[in-house]
């Protein structure tokens, strides 16, 4: 099983309609997670990022974190062509004196007009 | 400010040689990553900065790969005789941790990444 599980995609959306992104994470111990954004040929860009349980807005990007079920999730509400990238779930977890981040394989989104 | 930068942009070698690649990370970022990501996949750990001394290697495939920070900021990545199968993109990331340690909060910054071939 993989640390971080995320659906490859591509996951089509019609340009207004609400794009959600799923994603599952195996460790118990994990404390931050995080949604990158990555157009192709360029590095990933932090979006999102949430430490609670719940939910957490920012703009038409709403992250939601449930730790009992080791799930995270990102729900972009009136899709844009621009959203069209692929989007990476990520997860750190701290141990000793060290952090270490792993990220999933991504979601392609692909808005289409 | 100025954000990671990564030289060379693009690196194409043949199999066997020697390759350095190098990362300037936000000036005052204490904490520096390397990863490396293949086509379709998700950045993939190699090793962690923590000022000068790596605090977790635990990434690095193997010995041919090896990472200095001298001096606490510029990072090198060095590989030696290099495979087709080190052929990737190779990110770093630099963060900022909060009373010089770091701690799960800390926001990664990517730099543009380094494209190797090895052919």
């Amino acid at each position: 099983q993989k640390e971080v599980e995320q659906n490859s995609g591509p996951l089509s959306v019609p340009e207004g309609a609400i794009a959600s992104l799923n994603c599952t994470y195996s460790d118990r111990g994990s404390q931050s997670f995080f949604w990158y954004r990555q157009y192709s040929g360029k590095s990933p860009e932090l979006i999102m990022s949430i430490y609670s349980n719940g939910d957490k807005e920012d703009g038409r990007f709403t992250a939601q974190l449930n730790k009992a079920s080791q799930y995270v999730s990102l729900l972009i509400r009136d899709s844009q062509p621009s959203d069209s990238a692929t989007y990476l779930c990520a997860v750190n977890r701290t141990y000793s004196s060290a952090s270490k981040i792993i990220f999933g394989s991504g979601t392609r989104l692909s808005i289409r007009p | 400010g100025a954000g990671v930068s990564q030289t060379p942009s693009n690196k194409v070698t043949e199999k066997g040689k020697y390759v350095e690649l190098r990362c300037d990370p936000i000036s005052g970022h204490t904490a520096l990553y390397w990863y490396r990501q293949s086509l379709g996949q998700g950045p993939e750990f190699l090793i962690y900065f923590q000022g000068t001394g790596a605090a977790d290697d635990s990434g690095l495939p193997n010995d041919r790969f090896f990472a200095v920070r001298p001096e606490g900021s510029v990072s090198t990545l060095k590989i030696q005789r290099t495979e087709r199968g080190d052929s990737a993109v190779y990110l770093c990331a630099s963060s900022s941790p909060e009373g010089g340690r770091q701690g799960p909060t800390d926001t990664q910054y990517f730099g543009p990444g380094t494209r190797l071939t090895v052919l």
